[in-house]
């Protein structure tokens, strides 16, 4: 079945700084790939997503790139500010095992003051 | 948009007793609802798939007698924690879509404590 496997597992940076969080995936069908942003005690919310038809995604602050060949998307943060520090889940659907959605196992981000 | 609403958010309650929790996408019809589990510092455990209108499909090791899910309408899923004990204790997180290929909605979850 599919597989998703997110790096790194912490990621602390600086205010100011960007952070990357990088994800593969197994399952060549994957077409779907959202991003979650998960603040303590909440669930998880979606910052930006990208279709397999397309290479990179650019939302404000927040980018994504998805290279189809590798298996690879990234999650790209730019100009970090301390409400960023959060956990991060990269996720991938595909049209294999009715459209199910299989989670990373999350990055926690720190963005120091 | 795509709002969920899940409740309640948090319940204490003692050994023996069921839990009903509630899902509602408020702004969409929901063609299926998903139930997850996250346990401390882990990512989603994925417990089951709620189509509307018919039987729900559990993940491997999820017993179904054990989480009772009803999804009897498009805009809400209840998952049931019958004869709950202490280590049914968790973090129970339900999410929603209006089409296979569309981004899942999540609600803010439900701190279940089990004393």
């Amino acid at each position: 079945g599919e597989n998703v496997e997110q790096h790194p597992s912490t990621l602390s940076v600086q205010e100011g700084d960007s952070a990357v969080i990088k994800c593969t995936y197994s399952d060549s069908a994957s077409n779907y790939f959202p991003w979650y942003k998960q603040e303590l005690g909440k669930g998880p919310q979606l910052i930006i997503d990208i279709r397999s038809n397309v290479g990179e995604k650019k939302d404000q602050r927040i980018a994504v790139t998805l290279n189809k060949t590798a298996k690879h998307f990234s999650l790209h943060i730019t100009e970090t500010q301390p409400e960023d520090s959060a956990v991060y889940f990269c996720a991938a659907t595909g049209n294999t095992g009715g459209f199910k959605t299989i989670f990373g196992a999350g990055t926690r981000l720190f963005v120091k003051a | 948009g795509a709002v969920v609403s899940q409740h309640p958010s948090r319940v204490i309650c003692k050994s023996g007793t069921s839990v009903k929790i509630e899902c509602r996408s408020l702004d969409f019809q929901a063609t299926t609802m998903f139930w997850y589990r996250q346990f401390p510092k882990q990512s989603l455990m994925l417990m089951a798939t709620s189509n509307e209108g018919s039987k729900a499909t559990y993940e491997q090791g999820v017993e179904k007698d054990k989480f009772l899910i009803n999804h009897a309408s498009l805009t809400l899923s209840t998952l049931t924690v019958t004869s709950a004990h202490p280590e049914d204790s968790s973090f129970y997180i339900c999410s929603a879509r209006w089409g296979a290929d569309q981004p899942q909605h999540f609600g803010d979850g439900t701190r279940l404590s089990i004393l």
